[in-house]
């Protein structure tokens, strides 16, 4: 199946401080990224849609100010939680979907990173 | 009423019992996936049904696409089957939204 790497693991941050997740696609290119949270014993919410190279779509009730999403190439997306708070601290994890590449056009299968755990103090 | 429902909300079982997870779904799909957190968080796609059934190993996946029903069994089960089992639906009007069950958070005991 197709590699995804998120990265940090896990992040402990001061209130008012910046947290940026990173993921990446190693062996596919993905148009369109998913991010997601997901809080203790919740299922995951879907926060926002990123399309290569285009703004993001936020879902409602998700502040696009304070969760920026870049998605400037096909095998990277970046979430950046400003400000952190600790209502913030949640599971994020990031589901690309599948353009082209190895495993060649989309089929629809889902794929996901292995998820940034947040922690604001 | 979710448009995604899943029973049931917990399971325990014992080593070797055969567990059965159903997903019924009131939209027109072009999916049905069902997936696999552990207790780390991390999300494994197990299935991908579109109709019929499938098999992997101890997992059998089915869906029913007149009663809009899926169902996830395991079979032999064992202490490391113990996550949490998710159905999604992928609706036919959607590439790439998902309707999201609530989970079955599975327990296997020695």
């Amino acid at each position: 199946g197709a590699v995804v790497s998120q990265h940090p693991s896990w992040v402990i941050c001061k209130s008012g401080t910046s947290v940026k997740i990173e993921c990446r696609s190693l062996d596919f290119q993905a148009t369109t990224m998913f991010w997601y949270r997901q809080f203790p014993k919740q299922s995951l919410m879907l926060m926002a849609t990123s399309n290569e190279g285009s703004k993001a779509t936020y879902e409602q009730g998700v502040e696009k100010d304070k969760f920026l999403i870049n998605h400037a190439s096909l095998t990277l997306s970046t979430l950046t939680v400003t400000s952190a708070h600790p209502e913030d601290s949640s599971f994020y994890i990031c589901s690309p979907r599948l353009s082209a590449g190895r495993a060649g056009t989309n089929t629809g299968e889902l794929f996901f990173g292995e998820g940034s755990r947040l922690t604001v103090l | 009423k979710n448009e995604v429902e899943q029973s049931p909300q917990n399971l325990t079982a014992q080593e070797g019992e055969f567990i059965t997870i159903n997903c019924s779904y009131s939209v027109g799909i072009s999916a049905l996936h069902w997936l696999q957190q552990h207790p780390g968080g991390g999300i494994v796609s197990l299935f991908m049904l579109s109709s019929g059934k499938k098999k992997h190993g101890r997992l059998i996946a089915t869906i029913n696409i007149q009663e809009k029903h899926s169902s996830l069994h395991i079979t032999a089960s064992h202490p490391r089957d113990s996550a949490v089992y998710i159905c999604a639906a992928s609706p036919s009007d959607s590439n790439y939204q998902l309707i999201w069950g609530a989970g079955t958070k599975l327990i296997i005991k020695p």
